[in-house]
């Protein structure tokens, strides 16, 4: 099992607001970054260290934090946003990285 | 911009070492970190480990005894090996550029990645 914790599926209804969670004693001391994969399709990172977007990342998704949890938010959920979604940070050594077991999210 | 492209054989014997080749274009090898990252059929992703252009690494600690990866600066290529493979190593196989932000600590992120590579571990 991963350091990093997430849950398995999300579910939520075109256009409306979903949070994506990870859960992890070294999130209190080091920010997540998130990552979107689509089925066959490498990884894209969505969000990095918080709450950054790299460039052609669509304003509608955000990121934040607070005590052990990290938490990526789409508002106004699209069709195209039907993925699985992976947050990424340190173990709780702090010495390495370690990616959370993913949440497959559907657009209904 | 840039690009990273995996390459390597399909097919690796169970015992044998498994290498790969991650190629970089279009930017320079150099100022960065670089991963490997591995994602079985049907699973997740897991971080295999990182190396800095000068040649500095980091493992992930379930594979240390394992892995290896190497840096050719002149040739824009890094490169993973990982000995004593069993089925379980089967998995699509990432490179990566790993950056990073620096405020009250280091942060490292996954900022460009190749496609993959299939690999199967079969006899």
């Amino acid at each position: 099992s991963s350091e990093l914790t997430q849950d398995p599926a999300v579910s939520v209804a075109l256009g409306q607001t979903v949070t994506i969670t990870c859960q992890g004693d070294s999130l209190r001391s080091y920010y997540a970054s998130w990552y979107q994969q689509k089925p066959g399709q490498a990884p894209v990172t969505v969000i990095y260290v918080k709450n950054n977007r790299p460039s052609g990342i669509p304003d509608r998704f955000s990121g934040s934090s607070s005590g052990n949890t990290a938490s990526l938010t789409v508002t106004g959920a699209q069709a195209e946003d039907e993925a699985d979604y992976y947050c990424n940070s340190r173990d709780s050594s702090g010495n390495h990285l370690v990616f959370g077991g993913g949440t497959k999210l559907t657009v209904l | 911009q840039i690009q990273l492209q995996e390459s390597g054989p399909g097919l690796v014997t169970p015992s044998e070492t498994l290498s790969l080749t991650c190629t970089v274009s279009g930017g320079s090898i150099n100022n960065y970190y670089w991963s490997w990252i591995r994602q079985p059929p049907g699973k997740g992703l897991e971080w295999i480990g990182y190396i800095y252009y000068s040649g500095s690494t980091n493992y992930n600690p379930a594979l240390t005894h394992r892995v290896s990866i190497s840096i050719d600066t002149s040739r824009n290529q890094f490169s993973l090996n990982l000995n004593s493979v069993t089925a379980a190593d089967t998995a699509v196989y990432f490179c990566a550029r790993t950056s990073w932000v620096v405020a009250a600590s280091y942060y490292y992120y996954m900022d460009v990645w190749g496609k993959g590579t299939t690999v199967t571990v079969s006899s």
